[in-house]
């Protein structure tokens, strides 16, 4: 089965760093996403991650370590817009189709 | 550019009154999915079509049914709403390939409020 896990809710200073976990059970693993939410809109697409490692991509990074079943998402010099629930999104081995965890809200304040 | 597009945007219906809800892309992606999202909730996935090939979610009540009569359009039908029935609906497209990520891509969703 799989189990998703993230913070409900973390806030954070305009300029400042902030990293939002994301652990899960999973057998046959195939993938992690990170999705950006801002309210009442759609999900948009930040990150893939199969391998172990980090992949930067600007302000935003994404870190996976699979014999732990543990990612992040980093954002650096945080913005006022970047205020928006994040979605961990983990894919099974043979699916194509990934499970969405709750999702962390980010409040980004001056 | 849009690239998946839903209509209506906000949709209000009555108790027990049918409604349908609209997806379109231009991707040419050849996977389209529904989502049920609440407040503060993840994502739940209805159903998708693969190809022509329906997928039914185990758990997706039987007042939901799906329609894609081509690769570009997708339709939810709401047979008989209910006040639980009130959420975002979400859809979404990916092309899958071997190895590949197969990234979704999501619609700007349709709000459903019952009333």
């Amino acid at each position: 089965g799989q189990n998703i896990d993230q913070p409900t809710e973390m806030t954070a200073t305009e300029g400042a760093i902030v990293q939002i976990n994301c652990t899960y059970q999973t057998s046959g693993f195939n993938g992690l996403f990170w999705y950006q939410q801002h309210a009442g809109e759609a999900p948009t697409f930040l990150s893939y991650n199969v391998l172990d490692g980090l992949e930067e991509k600007g302000r935003f990074s994404s870190f996976l370590s699979r014999s732990k079943g543990y990612s992040y998402l980093l954002l650096k010099e945080l913005q006022m817009k970047d205020s928006a629930s994040y979605l961990c999104a983990v894919r099974l081995g043979g699916s194509y189709i990934p499970t969405f965890g709750r999702g962390t809200s980010l409040i980004v304040h001056p | 550019d849009a690239m998946v597009i839903q209509n209506p945007r906000y949709q209000v219906t009555q108790f027990g009154k049918p409604v349908t809800l609209s997806c379109s892309q231009t991707l040419n992606h050849n996977v389209m999915y529904w989502y049920q999202q609440k407040s503060s909730q993840a994502p739940k996935l209805l159903f998708h079509y693969y190809d022509k090939d329906f997928n039914n979610e185990a758990d997706t009540p039987d007042n939901f049914q799906s329609r894609r009569p081509n690769t570009s359009f997708c339709f939810l039908d709401i047979r008989s709403p209910g006040l639980g029935d009130a959420a975002m609906y979400l859809c979404a497209t990916s092309r899958t390939s071997s190895g590949g990520t197969d990234t979704q891509y999501f619609g700007p969703g349709t709000r459903l409020t019952v009333l």
